[in-house]
């Protein structure tokens, strides 16, 4: 079946990198998402990655994909107060027409 | 350069009422979607359309209607309202190609008493 999970709550230091981690269930996802949801907010995508890599890097984002574990992580450098907010992972499978699946979203907690 | 607009932005309801919300996207995209967002739950899929005209259920149907007259809209639907149907609603809207990932809407704050 489709499921998409991840931990509910991350709180790191100002200025530590962060690693929030997801884990999905599909074999046949195609691409995999990371989201931002800032307070009051709708979703922004933030990076994504095929199925068919196993790293990404924009700036101060890496991304990660074991897809033989089926884990994928993001980790943010240099974390910031600005970085506070529900970060959700998803993914499309093949079958389905477009649709992405959420997981459950963590949430990343700043302190000084 | 709106995006993906919704209203209304917050409603408050009283179980049996009826309302519709608004979902509007000014960027040609052909696939919409309605979600809403509990708690702990994430966001989940009540319904979505491929193109004006067609909708599909999602995850969670029961309870709400949809239609896509217009390319650019996408009409949400409560025939009878209940609590449970207290949520964030969100539209959101993408291309064809799923690798462009979804543009969503900034939410409506629906409670129902």
């Amino acid at each position: 079946g489709e499921d998409v999970e991840q931990s509910l709550f991350l709180s790191v230091r100002e200025g530590d990198s962060s690693v929030i981690n997801c884990t999905y269930t599909d074999s046949s996802s195609t691409y995999l998402y990371w989201y931002k949801q800032e307070p009051g907010a709708g979703l922004q995508l933030l990076t994504y990655i095929f199925s068919n890599m196993d790293m990404k890097q924009d700036q101060r984002l890496t991304v990660l994909l074991n897809k033989k574990d089926k884990h994928l992580s993001l980790r943010i450098a240099d974390t910031q107060t600005g970085d506070s907010a529900i970060y959700f992972c998803a993914e499309t499978l093949d079958s389905s027409a477009s649709k992405i699946i959420f997981g459950s979203g963590t949430r990343l907690s700043i302190r000084p | 350069n709106a995006g993906v607009t919704q209203t209304p932005k917050f409603r408050v309801l009283k179980t049996g009422q009826s309302m519709t919300l608004l979902c509007a996207q000014d960027m040609n995209h052909e696939y919409m979607y309605w979600y809403r967002q509990d708690p702990g739950m994430g966001l989940r899929l009540i319904h979505y359309s491929v193109g004006e005209g067609t909708t599909a259920k999602g995850e969670v149907p029961d309870g709400y209607n949809v239609s896509r007259l217009k390319k650019q809209n996408f009409l949400l639907g409560l025939e009878s309202a209940a609590p449970s149907q207290t949520s964030v609603y969100f539209c959101a809207s993408s291309w064809m190609g799923r690798q462009d990932g979804y543009t969503f809407g900034s939410g409506t704050r629906l409670t129902v008493v």
